[in-house]
């Protein structure tokens, strides 16, 4: 069963950091872009990174670019986000989505909630 | 980033038919195409078509996708209560080198 389980959400204060892990099994994770797609709560959904198979191309939504990074490990089926100088409109639930071709989010994590507020 | 148009809100009755549209640009939807997803309530998206018209593995035959020009479609036919959610399209930006989201449409069975 192809399984993306994020971990590391939690209460912050504004300006505060936070990393978020996601491991993923049941699927050949070196073949797949890895993102995380974000949705405050009753919003649309937010693209916020993106990266490739070998980490070579990462892409970020202007609004986190300088305060957050992906990053992943292919050896440990990882993905993480760290987030820094988190901001009251970060608060939102962070999903780990995966695109096998790198043209669609096909693979769904069932999402961590980040609350950024003090 | 500047985000692709859908209705806020579609109705259709039971059994119907109901289109939804997604516009962007030749720099999204018009570039690669477009992407749809279902998200039923407290529960993470669902793909079910990308490229335009590719429908993965699992996904009914009443949801079938299309794109013409700058506009994306997804039509679901013989509608079902549990087909009530929000539907996303989405594509890749090739300008904005960004991922981009409409900003969803709420569909009710009546």
């Amino acid at each position: 069963e192809v399984q993306l389980v994020e971990s590391g959400g939690g209460l912050v204060q504004p300006g505060g950091s936070l990393r978020l892990s996601c491991a993923a099994s049941g699927l050949t994770f070196g073949i797949y872009w890895m993102s995380w797609v974000r949705q405050a709560p009753g919003k649309g959904l937010e693209w916020v990174a993106t990266m490739n198979q070998d980490g070579s191309d990462k892409f970020y939504v202007d609004s986190v670019k300088g305060r957050f990074t992906i990053s992943r490990d292919n050896a440990r089926n990882s993905l993480d986000l760290q987030m820094n100088s988190l901001r009251a409109e970060d608060t939102a639930v962070f999903y780990c989505v995966g695109e096998e071709k790198g043209d669609a989010f096909d693979t769904w994590g069932q999402g961590t909630m980040v609350t950024v507020s003090s | 980033q500047a985000g692709l148009t859908q209705p806020p809100s579609v109705s259709k009755g039971l059994r119907q038919t109901a289109t939804l549209t997604c516009t962007g640009n030749s720099n999204n939807v018009g570039y690669q195409g477009a992407a749809w997803l279902q998200q039923h309530q407290g529960h993470p998206p669902k793909l079910l078509s990308y490229r335009n018209t590719n429908r993965p593995s699992g996904i009914s035959e009443r949801f079938s996708a299309s794109r013409s020009g700058d506009t994306a479609s997804l039509t679901i036919t013989g509608l079902q209560p549990e087909d009530e959610a929000e539907y996303y399209c989405s594509a890749w930006d090739g300008r904005l080198r960004a991922w981009v989201f409409g900003g969803g449409t709420t569909l009710t069975v009546l």
